[in-house]
């Protein structure tokens, strides 16, 4: 049973759109992470947050942790064709194991 | 950063044979590594955790049987697939925390493709 939902599972936008990804859960985790992956390679970590309510920025990705550390949101600014890729949350429990979210696949069309 | 490295990148094999994938940490030493399963356009989805020197500890749903891990070492862990039937092909990946690099120190493989005809 996946503990982590994702929404929107699939979106496909046009360069210059902006986003945002939304991943649920109705566990309390201790950090929670946002990892990047290509076809065929494994994930790459995009950021990890720790704190209710904490928000990072990374060039135009912006990642923002619930107050109840609950849920999470990525949201990309003027997405680019570099930009395409399925964006998996992931939650930890004081452990080192990883609880992958559902996945979300963007495409960003030139 | 550290490195984990994951072979064969790509298998195929025929229904009935085992296959063996490694999995090393390069720069540091892994007490604990874990193996994932992905199907085509889904998510990761945990099957076990790997304790050197002891006992997998399987997630719920995954065959013990099937899926034989093993860690002998600080620095690697293999996963074999038992008998393998269609139905085990899939992109398996590998990851092992180190403990040097705080709240971001889970590092994956790059994955194996595996392909049973």
């Amino acid at each position: 049973t996946q503990l982590l939902e994702q929404s929107p599972q699939f979106l496909s936008i046009q360069e210059g759109e902006n986003l945002t990804v939304y991943c649920n859960s109705s566990s309390v985790f201790s950090s929670l992470q946002w990892y990047r992956q290509e076809p065929g390679e494994g994930p790459v970590l995009l950021v990890t947050v720790v704190t209710g309510g904490e928000v990072k920025k990374l060039k135009r990705l912006t990642f923002q942790f619930g107050d109840a550390r609950k849920d999470s949101s990525l949201h990309i600014t003027a997405a680019q064709p570099g930009d395409t890729g399925l964006y998996l949350c992931a939650g930890s429990y004081n452990t080192d194991k990883l609880i992958f979210g559902t996945g979300t696949r963007l495409q960003v069309f030139p | 950063g550290a490195v984990v490295s994951q072979h064969p990148s790509r298998v195929i094999c025929k229904s009935g044979t085992s296959v063996k994938i490694e999995c090393r940490s390069l720069d540091f030493q892994a007490t604990t590594m874990f193996w994932y399963r992905q199907f085509p356009k889904k998510s990761l989805m945990l099957m076990a955790t790997s304790n050197e020197g002891s006992k997998a500890t399987y997630e719920q749903g995954v065959e013990k049987d099937k899926f034989l891990i093993n860690h002998a070492s600080l620095t690697l862990s293999t996963l074999t697939v038992t008998s393998a039937h269609p139905e085990d092909s899939s992109f398996y990946i590998c990851s092992a925390p180190n403990q040097d690099f705080g709240n971001e120190k889970l590092f994956f493989g790059s994955g194996t493709q595996l392909s049973v005809l």
